[in-house]
């Protein structure tokens, strides 16, 4: 395996389901974000860690939760969904996550549809 | 406050022929980077070129290029002998500075590119 995996790469779920997403990046970065892309809406960072550490939230309702078990691993837990969060989530990495010179590697995706 | 903007929602070129997609950002920091990626339909986000504020020259990366006019706050990409596998919608981005906005790459709200035979 290569670059930034995500399983499942899709998911049906009714709402009162729960849920995981799963990231694995196999790059060595240290850095890894969850992004929400919605239907003609540009993509949202929801939640970056560094080396392990949550170090942003952006206003993500706690029926998301994410984990980041180590450099490598990402999850986003999923619980009590509406059906406005049926997007494709995104999981990035880069090398670390300060500073304007960073490239982040983006995988395939999971397509979520909330039911 | 930071922003990008893709004017063009669509786009067609002829195979090819070469095509310019437009970014215009936002930004009073001096130290910024600006993205560029494609995302076919299979949904994932493929980075093609990187241009960092103080980058004296123009960005390239084989048949991309980022035509960086750092005065009028425009960073185009400029995709040469389009192919059919260009199809896809492409994505401006940019990052800013060090410390508080770490992690923020702020994006724009694409450009859709169909490349006809």
């Amino acid at each position: 395996e290569t670059g930034v995996t995500q399983t499942p790469r899709h998911l049906v779920m009714g709402m009162t389901n729960k849920k995981s997403l799963k990231c694995e990046q196999h790059l060595g970065h240290n850095a890894m974000y969850w992004y929400k892309q919605s239907a003609k809406k540009p993509l949202e960072l929801m939640f970056v860690y560094n080396f392990k550490e949550q170090t942003e939230n952006n206003s993500v309702p706690s029926r998301f939760s994410p984990e980041c078990p180590n450099s490598s691993h990402l999850f986003l837990h999923l619980h009590t969904l509406q059906p406005e969060d049926s997007a494709l989530y995104l999981c990035a990495s880069s090398q670390d996550s300060g500073g304007a010179l960073e490239t982040q590697y983006f995988g395939p995706g999971t397509r979520l549809l909330v039911l | 406050a930071q922003k990008i903007t893709q004017t063009q929602p669509g786009m067609f070129v002829q195979e090819k022929e070469a095509v310019t997609l437009d970014c215009t950002y936002d930004t009073s920091d001096p130290s910024y980077g600006l993205f560029w990626y494609k995302q076919p339909s299979s949904g994932e986000m493929i980075f093609l070129i990187y241009q960092g504020s103080y980058d004296q020259q123009n960005a390239t990366e084989g048949r991309y290029s980022l035509n960086f006019q750092k005065a009028r706050k425009s960073a185009n990409l400029v995709i040469s002998a389009s192919q059919l596998g260009d199809s896809a919608m492409y994505f401006c981005a940019m990052r800013v500075g060090y410390g508080g906005s770490q992690g923020n790459l702020i994006f724009g709200k694409g450009t859709k590119l169909s490349v006809k035979p």
